[in-house]
């Protein structure tokens, strides 16, 4: 079965600092993608980044970068230079393969707050 | 580009009641996706539609919820008999397509308190 493994359920950083949301996943697949989702509070989930698997270059979008490692299937995302607009629930996101293709198997989720 | 639209976003009603959702896709997108999202968790998916076909909804609970895409475009969502642990979230989200690279989009979902 695939899962994703998000270990840490809140985490805070000062404003304009860096931080890493950790995630981990399983699967039998060689080829796949990784989504990182944001949800602030208004609940509109958006989508921050993604990952493709068999690119080995890590995956980048202005403050947000991901680090990821296949062999050990880790996928956490960097925010440098956090803004008070971070503030938000973070989840790492992992299609589905198979026959429910597509669908997005979800982490649990980490809350962030971004202090003044 | 107008995103993915719901409505309504809050909804309260009795135990027992019935209640729909509704979900409007991005234009284009084909595939179409209904997630339940309790709280302090992330969102697992109810049923997806391909056009107007549901191609999978083994998460769906069919005694009590029922869903159509009609012409393949709009969606909704019924509860009937609504039950106090249905107090949720419900996520609507599209995509060109289907496939392990398709980036989904999300509307901002309705929040549902069964009393």
């Amino acid at each position: 079965a695939q899962t994703v493994t998000q270990s840490q359920p809140e985490m805070s950083v000062q404003e304009a600092e860096t931080v890493t949301l950790s995630c981990t996943y399983d699967t039998s697949e060689s080829n796949y993608y990784l989504f990182w989702y944001k949800q602030p509070p208004s609940r509109q989930m958006i989508l921050v980044i993604r990952q493709e698997a068999y690119k080995q270059q890590n995956a980048t979008e202005n403050r947000f970068s991901v680090n990821f490692q296949k062999a050990a299937k880790s996928f956490s995302l960097k925010i440098s230079d956090s803004q008070l607009g971070d503030t938000a629930m973070y989840f790492c996101a992992f299609p589905n393969p198979g026959g429910s293709q597509g669908n997005l198997i979800f982490g649990k989720g980490t809350k962030l707050s971004v202090k003044p | 580009e107008a995103g993915v639209v719901q409505s309504p976003r809050y909804k309260i009603i009795e135990k027992k009641q019935p209640v729909a959702f509704w979900c409007n896709p991005i234009s284009g997108h084909n595939t179409l996706y209904w997630y339940l999202q309790n709280l302090g968790q992330g969102p697992e998916l109810l049923i997806r539609y391909e056009n107007e076909e549901a191609v999978d909804d083994s998460q769906l609970p069919k005694d009590r919820f029922s869903a159509e895409r009609l012409k393949g475009v709009d969606s909704t969502l019924k509860i009937q008999p609504a039950e106090l642990g249905d107090s949720a979230v419900y996520l609507c989200a599209s995509s060109r397509g289907t496939g392990v690279h398709e980036t989904q989009y999300f509307g901002p979902g309705t929040r549902l308190l069964v009393l």
